[in-house]
């Protein structure tokens, strides 16, 4: 149990263009969800909170109209990088946090998401 | 906030040996410290985790071990073995986001 996905894998577009990933939890509902990037060789680096029904919480430094967050459903958020530049690229991860939990220690992570952008 | 400081960045060792990483907080309130597991290309696996109101906890050929006065927290691998060999991040929460190590590399020489 506990399992959770992202579509794409991985996505190559071009420079200028926005792509959306999604992140889904299979088998529980998740009211929070978390965004990290994570660049070759380095730690996960969190970008923002996901909350079911209200707008996300960015991190110090990341531009929230750059990267777009909706929570739309309790087992559904997206992140859609608008404009994608090259220094864009990187890893893509999600992680989730179970509703009936609602603690932080019982997230869980997705598979993560191969952005280039060329 | 919270800072996490882990330790080596990178580790080989020997098939059949123990690996041991290391990691030190900052905020003496941190009540969680997950340890996970990152294969290439793949997200981050919980392996094993801690509460603050435990010392010790083992699971198979995997221990971690918690000194909250000294605020540090250690990752234990027994028998390593070949599939063992990944990157191994360490994290802390306060019932707030993680915050995680820089993570260690592992080699395990067959």
């Amino acid at each position: 149990g506990a399992v959770v996905s992202q579509h794409p894998s991985r996505v190559i577009c071009k420079s200028g263009t926005s792509v959306k990933i999604e992140c889904r939890s299979l088998d529980f509902q998740a009211t929070t969800m978390f965004w990290y990037r994570q660049f070759p060789k380095q730690s996960l680096m969190l970008m923002a909170t996901s909350n079911e029904g209200s707008k996300a919480t960015y991190e110090q430094g990341v531009e929230k109209d750059k990267f777009l967050i909706n929570h739309a459903s309790l087992t559904l958020s997206t992140l859609t990088v608008t404009s994608a530049h090259p220094e864009d690229s990187s890893f893509y991860i999600c992680s989730a946090i179970p509703s009936s939990g609602g603690k932080y220690y019982e997230q869980y992570f997705g598979p993560g998401t191969r952005l280039t952008v060329t | 906030g919270e800072n996490v400081e882990q330790h080596p960045s990178t580790l080989s060792v020997q098939e059949g040996d123990s690996a041991v990483i290391k990691c030190t907080y900052s905020d003496s309130a941190s009540n969680y410290f997950p340890w996970y597991k990152q294969e290439l290309g793949k997200g981050p696996q919980l392996i094993i985790d801690i509460r603050s109101n435990v010392g010790e906890k083992k699971d198979q050929r995997i221990a971690v071990t918690l000194n909250k006065t000294a605020k540090h927290f250690s990752l234990h691998i027994t028998e390593t073995q070949p599939e063992d060999s990944a990157v191994y991040f360490c994290a802390a929460s306060i019932n707030t986001p993680l915050v995680f190590g820089k993570g260690t590399r592992l080699s395990v020489i067959a």
